[in-house]
């Protein structure tokens, strides 16, 4: 079962805008949430976490909110530029048990001009 | 080195053949996971090793795949009898294993394709 769902595949943005990417997770045990960027040929780059006792955290152009009663979060990228287009995977950690992280399928961020 | 690095970047081998995928964690880094991503899928769990020992490898497929990391540092995911279906990027990550709120970091996979 997908216990971590991106359910848009792909996201086309201008440049300037706000990037909105979606994340939802069936798990109650998951209690620690990652943002990974993944170039064409290239691994994962970690990009910004939170942990269920926050609802929001912000780094630079980048903030990811979570809603934990409705196993949902969402990273925020403002203003959106060329350089941000990627795959975009939302992952999730059991901190009690640290053996895995969940990710989802992705989703592929666009940045037009 | 300063991040995880795999060996090697790409592989191409006949079915039926054996291959070995090689990581090498970030230095003092006691938790490692091996990952496969098919086309258009996110990473999948195969194996998690803390130190020495498998912790968890729920995540292996069938028997034909195995894992070791002898020395608590480097990995090597063996595979026997490659299958076509075994195609795709395996992923190495490492992390400190203490528990808590921490990140895994990636290294850039190795692209097996099975012929």
């Amino acid at each position: 079962d997908q216990q971590v769902k991106q359910n848009s595949p792909s996201l086309s943005v201008q440049e300037g805008r706000i990037s909105i990417l979606n994340c939802d997770y069936t798990n109650s045990m998951f209690d620690y949430f990652l943002w990974y960027k993944k170039y064409p040929a290239e691994g994962p780059t970690f990009l910004i976490s939170i942990s269920s006792i926050k609802d929001k955290n912000e780094d630079g152009r980048f903030t990811v909110f979570l809603n934990k009663s409705a196993k949902h979060l969402s990273l925020h990228i403002v203003p959106s530029q060329p350089g941000d287009s990627a795959v975009y995977f939302c992952a999730a950690w059991n901190t009690g048990t640290a053996s895995k992280l969940t990710f989802g399928t992705g989703t592929r961020l666009q940045v037009t001009l | 080195g300063a991040g995880v690095s795999q060996t090697p970047s790409n592989k191409v081998t006949e079915k039926g053949k054996y291959v070995e995928l090689r990581c090498d964690p970030i230095s003092g880094h006691t938790a490692l996971y091996w990952y496969r991503q098919s086309l258009g899928q996110g990473p999948e769990f195969l194996i998690y090793f803390q130190g020495t020992g498998a912790a968890d490898d729920s995540g292996l497929p069938n028997d034909r795949f195995f894992a070791v990391r002898p020395e608590g540092s480097v990995s090597t995911l063996k595979i026997q009898r490659t299958e076509r279906g075994d195609s795709a990027v395996y992923l190495c990550a490492s992390s400190t294993g203490q528990g808590g709120y921490t990140e895994a970091f990636f290294g850039q996979g190795t692209r097996l394709t099975v012929v």
